[in-house]
């Protein structure tokens, strides 16, 4: 079973409109963070953010924000008033116990924002 | 400035050859990563290094192998044995093996067999 899940492979948006992206994880521990990563046509990963299981409070940055929910398994994305600069391929991650080196990675979200 | 460098970019491999990719560090992270990215799909662990002179297979180890000799060095080698490499290979670094680490990545080597 995916440990993570992410069920959209391709969103297109208009400039400007918001879009929510979504990411489901699943984990027996406790203990655990949660990652996002932007990958844009260059190729190399960028870090967004990192949550820790323990800390639900949901986090704003600029245009970007994100909304983990335990209840749900969930850990979604929101970009508002995207851009065209924000297309790329957008990755949610998970690491837990007791190997935190060993992340696992959903299969992405394609994000095409058209001007 | 600090970072994370892979070279080369682009490889191309004849069939039957190993091929070796580049991973420095500037860092001063612990630990190092090595993952594949097929199109269109997430990434897969192949191997990690937590310190020098150790490292542990992820998922898809078979076909690869590496090796830590220096803290800022992980070298990737594909081998002939690995039967479908043509692929985007990502390596990463982070600051240890303490929960909660972020991993940094580089920029990626394309390596395609011709």
């Amino acid at each position: 079973a995916q440990k993570v899940t992410q069920a959209q492979t391709e969103i297109s948006v208009v400039e400007k409109e918001d879009v929510t992206l979504d990411c489901v994880y699943e984990t027996r521990d406790t203990t655990y963070y949660l990652f996002w990563y932007k990958q844009p046509p260059s190729g190399e990963l960028v870090f967004l953010i990192r949550r820790n299981s323990f800390d639900e409070q949901n986090e704003i940055s600029g245009r970007y924000s994100w909304n983990f929910q335990k209840s749900t398994s969930s850990f979604n994305f929101t970009i508002t008033a995207s851009q065209v600069v924000d297309s790329a391929v957008y990755f949610c991650a998970l690491s837990e116990a007791p190997d935190f080196n060993k992340f696992y990675f959903g299969s992405g979200t394609k994000l095409n924002v058209k001007p | 400035d600090g970072g994370i460098t892979q070279s080369p970019k682009y490889l191309f491999r004849k069939e039957g050859q190993n091929v070796t990719l580049s991973c420095e560090q500037n860092l001063n992270h612990d630990a190092m990563y090595w993952y594949r990215q097929d199109p269109g799909q997430g990434l897969r662990l192949i191997y990690y290094s937590q310190i020098v002179n150790d490292f542990q297979k992820g998922d898809i180890a078979e076909g690869y192998s590496v090796s830590r000799e220096k803290k800022e060095s992980f070298p990737l080698t594909v081998t002939s044995a690995q039967k479908n490499p043509t692929a985007f290979y990502l390596c990463a670094s982070s600051f240890g093996t303490d929960s909660g680490n972020t991993i940094y990545f580089g920029e990626g080597s394309w390596l395609t067999v011709v």
